[in-house]
């Protein structure tokens, strides 16, 4: 069974830093790309980050590149999403998704959802 | 980028009624559309993808349908755990993918 497990959110600072954690299980996890979407409260799904497999490809949604970095460690099944530079409108429920691809380029689709974590910026 | 929008935002139905859901690309994406389930206080559940393939478990009463930058998620005859909010999202320019702004689909 496929199981995704969030971890890190909290009450941080506006300007400040904080790191989430997604354990995954169930699954070869090397063998997908793995997705970040937040939802703010109140408000609907907005996807911020991807990585490949192998953690050779990141990719970014604009409202979060060059604050956020999202890696993966393969050894240990686990994703993570550094986030620096904190604003208020990073508030949101963070959630990490697993991903299936139909082609290298086209196709994706999150198959598999862990429950979020919560972040709250203070200004 | 591509920009996605939905309609209606909300809809009231009863049980038992058919409702059609409206997802627009702003460009061609077809077949890259996906379609997800959310219920309040719960993470999203994917029913479909590539416009049209139902995801393992989900009821056949859900279908997509659709080409170029028009797609609609039907549900056949509504049950009273279908209440919930719709979202489409764009797959065509994976990695980076779009969500619709979804439906809230509530009991009349």
């Amino acid at each position: 069974e496929v199981q995704l497990l969030e971890s890190g959110g909290g009450l941080v600072q506006s300007g400040g830093s904080l790191r989430l954690s997604c354990a995954a299980s169930g699954f070869t996890f090397t063998s997908y790309a793995m997705s970040w979407v937040r939802q703010a409260p109140g408000k609907g799904l907005e996807w911020i980050s991807t990585i490949s497999g192998s953690g050779g490809g990141t990719y970014y949604a604009d409202s979060v590149k060059g604050r956020f970095s999202i890696s993966r460690d393969n050894s240990k099944d686990t994703l993570s999403l550094q986030m620096n530079s904190l604003r208020a409108e990073d508030t949101a429920i963070y959630y990490c998704a697993k991903v299936r691809v139909l082609t290298a380029v086209r196709g994706g689709y999150f198959d598999y959802w862990g429950q979020g974590t919560l972040v709250i910026v203070s200004a | 980028d591509i920009q996605m929008t939905q309609s209606p935002s909300s809809l009231s139905a009863s049980v038992g009624d058919r409702v059609t859901i409206a997802c627009r690309a702003s460009q061609s994406i077809s077949p890259y559309l996906n379609w997800y389930q959310q219920k309040p206080g719960k993470a999203p559940k994917l029913l479909i993808y590539t416009a049209s393939t139902l995801q393992g478990g989900v009821p056949s009463r859900f279908s997509g349908n659709g080409s170029g930058t028009d797609f609609t998620l039907t549900i056949s005859s509504l049950q009273p755990e279908d209440f919930a909010t719709y979202y489409c999202q764009q797959s065509y320019s994976t990695p980076l993918y779009t969500f619709g702004p979804g439906t809230k689909l509530e009991i009349k």
